[in-house]
């Protein structure tokens, strides 16, 4: 299993863009990595997934470089309904044994 | 559109004593987990199933039972509650196959337990 490592906390502004990193050294040829959001009290959700290159939906960018070792989280311009903890997860999602571990997250905590 | 629920939402507990945290999911997913999550912590994972008469341990299985005779229904059994499984407790389902977002964990709103 490709173990994670994330920033425990990061500070931001409101509408700064926010850039949260995730090194996966050694993740396996079939692994996606997935980001999540949890807010106190709740279970975590799902915000992007990807594999390579870069992902973007209506609220984040994922950005993997080409050895996918390590993946980028962008929120841009954050507000403070955006404060909460970041997991970084890699995991086999496609047809395989699917053993989801979280690494401890990184707090992130925006200002007004 | 339930999703997953989970029962119930708080309980007491006194050490020595057992109880069934209950996970439902109608979403027809084959994976489930539970995970448990201690104040200020990360998510661990206590068992998972990938699918109905199949579990596995996770990362602390240690006092902790489940099974999984149906694809809907996971439940997590503490046979002698101890302080230290004070915790609030998540169920997680997922599909694992093709497509879009396989793999996307859908989380319960929690099981909060006290074990004095």
């Amino acid at each position: 299993l490709a173990k994670t490592t994330q920033p425990i906390s990061m500070d931001s502004y409101e509408g700064q863009e926010v850039n949260i990193t995730c090194s996966h050294n050694n993740i396996a040829t079939n692994d996606y990595i997935t980001w999540y959001q949890q807010f106190p009290s709740q279970g975590p959700r799902f915000i992007i997934q990807g594999y390579k290159t870069k992902v973007t939906n209506e609220v984040a960018s994922l950005f993997i470089p080409a050895d996918r070792k390590s993946s980028t989280l962008s929120l841009p311009r954050v507000s403070l309904s955006d404060t909460a903890v970041y997991y970084c997860l890699v995991g086999l999602f496609s047809g395989g044994y699917n053993k989801l571990i979280f690494g401890a997250g990184t707090r992130l905590a925006v200002h007004p | 559109n339930a999703g997953v629920t989970q029962t119930p939402k708080f309980r007491i507990l006194k050490i020595g004593q057992s109880m069934t945290l209950q996970c439902a999911q109608d979403m027809n997913h084959n994976y489930m987990y539970w995970y448990r999550q201690d104040p200020g912590m990360g998510l661990k994972l206590i068992y998972y199933s990938v699918g109905a008469g199949i579990t596995d341990k996770g990362e602390v299985p240690n006092g902790y039972n489940v099974s999984r005779s149906t694809t809907e229904d996971f439940p997590l059994r503490l046979e002698l509650a101890a302080p230290s499984q004070t915790s609030v407790y998540f169920c997680a389902s997922s599909y694992s196959g093709q497509g879009a977002r396989t793999g996307e964990l859908f989380f319960g709103e929690g099981s909060r337990l006290t074990v004095l």
